[in-house]
């Protein structure tokens, strides 16, 4: 049980545009979904912590105009990364909770804009 | 400010053997979970083991178990009869009531 899923698993774009990531929770209600990033051989960072049917919450330095979260629905939250530009190049993950303490992590999106 | 450390940024030990990761965190509540992720090079976060903080008793799962000091807000992750598919980076996190915060990370190589 617990199983989150992410779509796409690799994306490549051209600079200036616009990418969409997916993040469903298949087996339960997520009522909190969160947004990492990941740089090579570093830590996860937080971007923004989303509740299902209200605005995300980002970290202090995170560009919420860049970076769009929506979480709509209690199985299914979307990053949107608009006008990528190399520098957005990461490995992006989605953890959901349906509450308590435990988040449950998707297998990763790496973002390749070239 | 709540953060998490990792002193060890590597780590290797022999096949068989047993290793200790270290990991200490700061924080003024009372409430909290720990946990212990293993990173693998497919890059998906598996739940090693779960501490819950009330609990003075240390977890265990097999032959991983921690050593769980809250006072000294230490959490250290013991793995015993290391294995090489034991190699990866492993992250602790600290997480209370609304998110999780990683450490740094120590990266462990089991070696033949």
């Amino acid at each position: 049980g617990a199983v989150v899923s992410q779509h796409p698993s690799r994306v490549i774009c051209k600079s200036g545009t616009s990418v969409k990531i997916e993040c469903r929770s298949l087996d339960f209600q997520a009522t909190t979904m969160f947004w990492y990033r990941q740089f090579p051989k570093q830590s996860l960072m937080l971007m923004a912590t989303s509740n299902e049917g209200s605005k995300a919450t980002y970290e202090q330095g995170v560009e919420k105009d860049k970076f769009l979260i929506n979480h709509a629905s209690l199985t299914l939250s979307t990053l949107t990364v608009t006008s990528a530009h190399p520098e957005d190049s990461s490995f992006y993950i989605c953890s959901a909770r349906s509450g308590g303490y435990e988040q449950y992590f998707g297998p990763g999106t790496r973002l390749t804009v070239t | 400010a709540q953060t998490v450390t990792q002193s060890q940024p590597e780590m290797s030990v022999q096949e068989a053997e047993t290793v200790t990761l270290s990991c200490t965190y700061d924080t003024s509540e009372n409430n909290y979970y720990l946990f212990w992720y293993k990173q693998p090079p497919s890059r998906q976060m598996i739940l090693v083991i779960r501490q819950e903080a009330y609990k003075q008793q240390n977890a265990t799962e097999n032959r991983f178990s921690v050593n769980f000091q809250k006072a000294a807000k230490s959490f250290s992750l013991k793995i015993s009869d290391s294995q090489l598919g034991d190699t990866a980076m492993y992250f602790c996190a600290y997480a209370p009531v609304g998110d999780m915060r990683f450490g740094a990370g120590t990266r462990l190589t089991v070696k033949p």
